[in-house]
């Protein structure tokens, strides 16, 4: 299974925008790119996914670089509430039916 | 619709007992899977029910453990014979197959093993 690298941790101050990278240099061609997030004491819950173009929805952007080796997770204007642990994962389209998920980046926002 | 349910929250037994953990899917959802998460670590995926069927295990998935889903509705992790390092928290997650990408997890079932 394609690994993925993200930092340890992250800061932000609340209401300011907040780009958590993920490096995945060794992704193929059928590879998604999930993101996850898990707040304290729950399980992890979807924040987006891709393929090869840029994607938006209610909670967050995902910007996928053109030889799709790195992407970025960008939360619009962080809030306490978005202070969790965020994983970056890849899933093969074609046969991949589960997540392996790495050690993600944990998120502190400070008020 | 109040999302994926598992039971107990938390189990505390001693080495060499028998657990059986329950799931309970989102009720449409008729895939099923099981993970594992240690402390400071991801989740690592176990086993994932496509309705009744077992269609794929981890090789994390020791004889020891048994995962059913007699039905295609609610699903039991059993552990025999437990050691400590089954310690860790053991989360359920259930999607459409056609949604793989969105699984939805349950609150897990931490199990301490003394």
């Amino acid at each position: 299974d394609a690994k993925t690298t993200q930092p340890n941790s992250m800061e932000s101050n609340e209401e300011e925008p907040v780009h958590l990278p993920c490096n995945h240099s060794t992704i193929s061609g059928t590879d998604y790119i999930h993101w996850y997030r898990q707040l304290p004491s729950q399980g992890p819950e979807y924040v987006i996914h891709g393929l090869t173009s840029n994607v938006n929805n209610r909670m967050a952007s995902l910007a996928i670089a053109e030889d799709r080796k790195s992407s970025t997770l960008i939360l619009h204007r962080a809030t306490l509430r978005d202070a969790a642990v965020y994983y970056c994962i890849l899933r093969d389209g074609g046969t991949g039916n589960q997540f392996y998920f790495g050690t993600g980046t944990s998120l502190t926002v400070i008020p | 619709d109040t999302g994926v349910s598992q039971d107990p929250r938390h189990k505390i037994t001693k080495r060499g007992q028998n657990v059986t953990f329950r799931c309970d899917p989102i009720s449409e959802h008729n895939r099923l899977y099981w993970y594992r998460q240690t402390l400071g670590q991801g989740p690592e995926f176990l086993t994932y029910f496509q309705n009744e069927a077992q269609l794929e295990k981890s090789r994390l998935l020791s004889d020891r453990f048994s995962a059913e889903r007699p039905k295609g509705s609610f699903s039991t992790l059993e552990i025999q014979r437990t050691e400590q390092g089954d310690s860790a928290m053991y989360l359920c997650a259930s999607s459409f197959p056609t949604t793989v990408h969105e699984q939805y997890f349950g609150p897990g079932t931490r199990l301490t093993v003394t």
